[in-house]
């Protein structure tokens, strides 16, 4: 079966320090990657997209990540975090034949002064 | 723009209750989409639809119906509210597919509460 899996449910750092968030998703040929950002009481919102070329694909506020195929994974990073990076994260992953977005369970980010 | 709006922010129902969240876009996209976030769980596709009159199940879709009577507004109905639909709903919107380049754009969210 399609699948999503955020390896962190939380994840509290210090600021201004670096942070990765980790995400896998079961293999396919085609797929499509994307991390949404959930703000407290707010919908969600693109962070960044991977649909094709280049496996480093940079979003905004700071962040990216980085396709890798062998290990079907799609790990957000960003090199120092701010207090405002307080939310909760989502992978997901849409496949070719049903176009539907298939999210992960989120990860919450929580950054300290 | 305003984007994506949804109403009520905030409801309480009584079991076998029914109530209609309300999901308006004025973006123009042809794909609209109901998702349930439960805690935990990320998000489930309840229905989706690929424009007006044309809508189809997702993941949850049991216990809801949808209809898609203009572009802009994609309501979301609960005939017989249980406690299992007590979650957090987002309606989202995009132009074509997610598959392709095109983003969903999300909703505010209803917070649903079934007693």
């Amino acid at each position: 079966a399609q699948s999503v899996t955020q390896l962190d449910s939380q994840v509290p750092v210090f600021e201004e320090a670096p942070v990765e968030l980790r995400c896998n998703y079961s293999s396919s040929v085609s797929v499509y990657l994307f991390w949404y950002v959930q703000y407290p009481n707010q919908g969600l919102q693109l962070l960044l997209k991977y649909l094709s070329g280049s496996t480093l694909v940079k979003g905004i506020n700071g962040f990216e990540a980085e396709f890798n195929k062998s290990q079907t994974s799609f790990h957000l990073r960003k090199p120092s975090v701010h207090i405002s990076d307080t939310a909760e994260y989502f992978c997901a992953v849409a496949y070719n034949q049903g176009g539907k977005l298939i999210f992960g369970q989120g990860t919450e980010l929580s950054v300290k002064p | 723009n305003a984007g994506v709006t949804q109403t009520p922010k905030f409801r309480i129902l009584k079991i076998g209750q029914s109530m209609t969240l309300q999901c308006t876009q004025d973006m123009n996209h042809n794909y609209m989409y109901w998702y349930r976030q439960d805690p935990g769980m990320g998000l489930k596709l309840i229905y989706y639809s690929v424009g007006a009159g044309i809508t189809d199940k997702g993941e949850v879709p049991n216990g809801y119906n949808v209809s898609r009577s203009t572009t802009e507004d994609f309501p979301l109905r609960l005939e017989l509210a249980a406690p299992s639909q007590t979650s957090v709903y987002f309606c989202a919107s995009s132009y074509g597919r997610a598959s392709s380049t095109d983003t969903q754009y999300f909703g505010p969210g209803t917070r649903l509460t079934v007693l």
